[in-house]
């Protein structure tokens, strides 16, 4: 069935440093992407989100890039803090027909994001 | 600063008792979701809903259910807890007139049945 999926589990990286996750998805009608980070005992939080029609968004200290061809998306976080640690999961939604979505999410299974001082 | 609200925030029960996991926003969002999270796995969708009186079930088979009887409230129900039902219960919302609106989650309820 469609996926999305994560290409590495872990990522340990030294304070300051630029962090970039990575995730694969299988279904190419998938027209939205968005990006949660999870902190321990807490529910996922919006990071940042990119639509189809768009290769790069950037927010505060976050980049997503979109690549429609190889069907890949990444995080890239600027200048990574102790408080970036995290799960991080990348998810696709895919609009039907009428072009509505009912906010379906298909999630991948998560990179921890280590940070170390 | 969270506007979706989930308790308890732990639940320990024993099997074959009913529980009733609360979830309530503020944000006057029409449609809310249920997801299941086991410890650093993927979420998978077991409930969600359009508004008021609208119920439907997600990707992953649940024996749970659901009800929305006001647009602010999106209880789930275990009739008879089991083991197999352990794990962490996430509530979400989002806009439905926003095409394409993230999802705003609560902060789970972790259900251990023993």
């Amino acid at each position: 069935g469609e996926s999305v999926g994560l290409h590495l589990p872990t990522l340990s990286v030294q304070e300051g440093d630029n962090s970039i996750i990575n995730c694969a998805y299988s279904n190419s009608a998938s027209d939205y992407f968005i990006w949660y980070k999870q902190e321990s005992g807490k529910g996922p939080q919006f990071i940042i989100d990119i639509r189809s029609n768009m290769d790069k968004r950037q927010g505060q200290r976050v980049t997503v890039l979109l690549n429609k061809t190889v069907k890949h998306l990444s995080l890239q976080i600027a200048a990574t803090q102790p408080g970036d640690s995290a799960v991080y999961f990348c998810a696709e939604v895919t609009s039907n027909a009428g072009g509505t979505s009912y906010g379906k999410l298909t999630f991948g299974q998560g990179t921890i994001l280590t940070v170390h001082p | 600063e969270a506007d979706i609200y989930q308790t308890p925030r732990y639940l320990v029960i024993g099997t074959g008792k009913k529980i009733t996991l609360e979830c309530s926003q503020t944000m006057g969002h029409d449609k809310m979701y249920w997801y299941q999270q086991d410890p650093g796995m993927e979420l998978h969708l077991i409930h969600y809903s359009y508004g008021v009186n609208s119920t439907e079930k997600g990707d992953l088979s649940s024996e749970s259910t659901v009800s929305r009887i006001r647009t602010e409230h999106f209880p789930l129900t275990l009739e008879s807890a089991r083991p197999s039902h352990t794990s962490q219960y996430l509530c979400a919302s989002s806009a439905f007139k926003e095409f394409n609106s993230p999802l705003h989650f609560g902060n789970g309820t972790r259900l251990t049945v023993t």
